[in-house]
């Protein structure tokens, strides 16, 4: 099993600032990662997919980065529909394994 | 747009079993991987497993041996059912869509609790 470590869990920003939530991995895993954006009572909906492709639809102020075992989602120029729960999943192998979530609140 | 939709029962008892569908709308249900995820209060998202169009199966070996999936393309839906439940398996239960492996589109979740 493929363990995910994400931090930090809770995040305060204000909008119009840049954050960057990190994911490490207990083994490699390539690019195989996605990051997900969950708001309460929905379900996540797909961010990010092989590290760094934004999925169709996703504003440009997202980006991934990483390879290997770390990896990170970075947020610039926060608008206020950002600040939601965001979670990394690993699609390296099986089991699908996922981060414990990081929540960015407004400061 | 390809929606996903769970339904089942909101409430089940201990040691019984656990039975959810998902309905899949504006797309087939065929060349795709469909899964389960659950995400208990507080915690973080664990996957279940996943049920090929075909029917071949794939699952977290932690719970293997309590779940069973199937799909019916007739109908455009797939289920899971998991066994011998517990507290712990009191959860939001989401179905997805995988393609090439990546969860791209979600059903909006459903609560499952599990109480005797």
């Amino acid at each position: 099993v493929i363990w995910v470590t994400q931090s930090p869990s809770f995040l305060s920003a204000s909008t119009g600032d840049t954050v960057t939530i990190t994911c490490r991995m207990s083994q490699g895993i390539s690019k195989y990662l996605a990051w997900y954006q969950q708001k309460p009572g929905k379900a996540p909906d797909l961010l990010i997919y092989a590290a760094s492709t934004l999925q169709s639809g996703v504003p440009s102020r997202f980006s991934g980065s990483g390879s290997g075992t770390d990896f990170t989602l970075s947020i610039s120029r926060l608008q206020t529909e950002d600040f939601a729960t965001y979670y990394c999943q690993q699609y390296y192998n099986f089991p699908y394994t996922f981060g414990q979530g990081t929540k960015l609140e407004i400061k | 747009q390809v929606q996903l939709q769970e339904s089942g029962p909101g409430l089940v008892k201990t040691s019984e079993t656990l039975s959810l569908t998902c309905t899949v709308s504006g797309g087939s249900i065929s060349p795709y991987y469909w899964n389960w995820i659950r995400q208990p209060p507080g915690e973080r998202l664990e996957w279940i497993g996943y049920i090929f169009y075909s029917g071949s199966t794939k699952y977290n070996p932690s719970l293997d041996s309590r779940v069973t999936m199937s799909v019916d393309t007739s109908k455009n839906q797939f289920s899971l059912r998991l066994d011998s439940v517990t507290a712990a398996d009191t959860a939001v239960y989401y179905c997805a869509r995988a393609d090439y492996d990546v969860l791209d589109h979600w059903g909006q979740g459903t609560l499952v609790t599990v109480s005797s």
